[in-house]
């Protein structure tokens, strides 16, 4: 069975940058893509973006020039990297795999909030 | 972006009920429509992948439909267990896409 561990701190200041990593457990990260969805308090779901096992990305557009993905199949780890956040990044992050255009396995979910 | 747009936003239904909660996309997404059951404090689940397709070891109880704009999620008998938020989720185009949840509550 597949598991996913997001980790990294929970409180980062405004302006700063966000940076979070998602461990896969129990199986390879090869030939898959690998997204980051948040959720702020009280709202629905929002895919960040993704990274394909060889390094390939996809971005919300909307976040693109802050957001950088990577991936470490060696370590299966990839990572999330969200510089000059403000209080509208608080939330909580879930990493996933994707697999036939879903998302099948799931993260527990962290919370990040921006606070000084 | 594609919209997607759930109703309701929420409902109350008892033990026993059929529950129908439907999805509509601001453009077609032919089958790449998804859905997920999400409790609070846990990983969303995904349930019905393809529109109509049951994830493997999903209750049979859970049922998708529809295709291009509009579709159907069908709880033929909901079980204590089904109270949660679900969530469509279009796999279409780039960025992917959710619905703003339907949460289903005891009567």
């Amino acid at each position: 069975q597949v598991q996913l561990q997001e980790s990294g701190p929970g409180l980062v200041k405004p302006s700063e940058t966000l940076s979070l990593t998602c461990t896969v457990f129990g199986g390879s990260m090869n030939s898959y893509y690998w997204s980051w969805i948040r959720q702020p308090a009280g709202k629905g779901l929002e895919w960040v973006g993704r990274i394909y096992s060889s390094g390939t990305t996809n971005y919300r557009s909307s976040l693109k020039s802050r957001v950088t993905m990577s991936v470490d199949t060696s370590k299966n780890q990839f990572s999330l990297k969200l510089n000059s956040v403000t209080a509208a990044d608080t939330a909580v992050y879930y990493c996933a795999r994707e697999v036939l255009n879903a998302f099948d396995f799931w993260g527990q979910g962290t919370l990040v909030t921006v606070s000084s | 972006d594609i919209q997607m747009t759930q109703s309701p936003s929420s409902l109350s239904a008892s033990v026993g009920d059929r529950v129908t909660i439907t999805c509509r996309a601001s453009q077609s997404i032919r089958s790449y429509l998804n859905w997920y059951q999400h409790k609070p404090g846990k990983a969303p689940k995904l349930l019905i992948y393809a529109a109509s397709s049951l994830q493997s070891g999903v209750s049979s109880r859970f049922s998708g439909s529809g295709s291009g704009t509009d579709f159907t999620l069908t709880i033929s008998s909901l079980q204590p267990e089904d109270f949660a938020t679900y969530y469509c989720q279009q796999s279409y185009s780039i960025p992917h896409t959710f619905g703003q949840g339907t949460k289903v509550e005891i009567k």
